[in-house]
């Protein structure tokens, strides 16, 4: 099975911070990985997906990155809504693997 | 508008059994790849099983730790997903999520809340 290694687990950040998350795949998965937000009470929302593609809506300081099995999920510019839950999918083959998830939050 | 509804949660003894509906509107259900997906207390997200179309015969796959004791099936005449859930444990105990991604879009229902306890 392929593992899906999440970091940080906890993201301290003051709003206008520039914040990264990063998951790193245990075998190739192309570019195979979506990011959700997830708020409480709420299901995920889908935010990359093919790894660096703007999901539908999701605003444009949201971006996703690759270098080799490291993916990036970056916000240039934090902002209170943010604020939430993030975790990593790798959807390339079954069964399908989640990162163990990073919750970002107000320093 | 794509709607993902389930239903069917609820308190269940550890060896139980319970049943999931998925009922799905606004897409052509016929031709989706459907998953089952959960979310445990402590917030983690597993994958639980997927069915393919029937161009695909209907074809099924499962996370190792519910295979043999869990089911997923479809009715394309009702736009709906099932999970069929036997044998129970308290380790079963999570919001269940009925999802449906294609390309750029990944759709999910509300969840239904499956707890598992004596």
């Amino acid at each position: 099975d392929i593992q899906m290694t999440q970091a940080p687990s906890s993201l301290p950040a003051s709003l206008g911070d520039r914040v990264t998350i990063t998951c790193r795949a245990s075998q190739d998965i192309g570019n195979y990985l979506r990011w959700f937000q997830q708020k409480p009470g709420k299901s995920p929302r889908l935010m990359i997906y093919g790894a660096t593609n703007l999901a539908a809506g999701v605003p444009s300081r949201f971006s996703g990155s690759r270098s080799g099995s490291d993916y990036s999920l970056t916000i240039s510019s934090l902002e209170s809504e943010d604020m939430a839950d993030y975790y990593c999918l790798q959807s390339k083959e079954s069964p399908y693997t989640f990162g163990a998830g990073t919750k970002l939050e107000l320093k | 508008e794509v709607q993902l509804v389930e239903t069917g949660g609820g308190l269940v003894q550890p060896g139980k059994s319970l049943k999931l509906t998925c009922a799905t509107s606004g897409f052509t259900f016929s031709n989706a790849w459907m998953h089952w997906v959960r979310q445990s207390p402590e917030k983690q997200l597993e994958w639980v099983a997927q069915i393919k179309a029937k161009s695909n015969n209907y074809a099924t796959y499962y996370a190792e730790s519910v295979k043999g004791r869990f089911t997923i099936s479809r009715d394309d005449s009702k736009s709906s997903v099932y999970l069929q859930m036997n044998s129970l444990k308290e380790e079963d105990t999570a919001i269940y999520y009925c999802t449906w991604r294609v390309g750029g879009f990944d759709y999910w229902g509300q969840g239904v809340m499956v707890t598992v306890s004596s």
